[in-house]
């Protein structure tokens, strides 16, 4: 079975300041590795992903996070953080067989502080 | 770009009603996944399909069923609603596309607020 643990349920910043959001999951299998982003009151958009290939991967608005296997991590980081970078960050694994069901950590709630 | 639409943002029911939830994708995926979503659990899988009629539960299935009559809409029953299952409710879709090219991608709907009294 596959589960995802997100350090922190709720993590605050300053503008400017290095945000770093925690991610370590367990797999059996090679996982398929996610961020998303939900902003008040919408769904989930797709922040970044690793299927395979370069550990380092970037994704949008500014953000990167790293696979690394032999920690089980998968951190999501920016330089700098932005107001509108508020919102609530969820990381996810899937193995890489059938449908993708993707098993989600509980998220953690970024505030940006002015 | 995919859409993802689901039938209400907002939805009161009283405990006992049968509820329906319904989400429409735009893309012709094949895959579709009911989760909710609750403070300090994260998302949790209640079904999924990977085709029309087909159907498999997810981590937390007890109360629900689903419906999958076409291709592009999937359904999420509550029997008997309960205030336990007071939540918000997020409908995505899936799609392998070009044989062995996945697209890796799940898109999400806006989701349901549903609150049950």
């Amino acid at each position: 079975a596959q589960s995802v643990t997100q350090l922190g349920s709720h993590v605050s910043v300053s503008e400017g300041a290095l945000v770093l959001l925690r991610c370590n999951y367990s797999s059996s299998v090679p996982p398929y590795l996610f961020w998303y982003v939900q902003y008040p009151n919408q769904g989930l958009q797709l922040l970044l992903k690793y299927t395979t290939g370069a550990t380092l991967v970037k994704g949008i608005n500014g953000f990167e996070a790293e696979f690394k296997k032999s920690e089980t991590s998968f951190h999501l980081t920016k330089p700098s953080a932005h107001m509108s970078d508020a919102a609530e960050y969820f990381c996810a694994v899937s193995d890489r067989r059938g449908a993708q069901k993707l098993v989600f950590g509980q998220g953690t709630r970024l505030t940006i502080n002015p | 770009d995919v859409k993802v639409t689901q039938s209400s943002r907002y939805l009161v029911k009283r405990t006992g009603e049968k509820v329906f939830l319904e989400c429409v994708q735009d893309m012709d995926h094949e895959n579709m996944f009911w989760y909710r979503q609750d403070p300090g659990l994260g998302l949790r899988l209640i079904y999924f399909s990977y085709d029309v009629k087909m159907k498999e539960k997810g981590d937390i299935p007890e109360g629900y069923s689903v419906s999958r009559e076409k291709k592009e809409r999937f359904s999420l029953i509550l029997e008997s609603a309960s205030t336990n299952q007071t939540s918000m409710y997020l409908c995505a879709s899936y799609a392998i596309a070009g044989g062995a090219i996945r697209t890796d991608t799940q898109y999400f709907g806006p989701g349901t607020r549903l609150t049950v009294l």
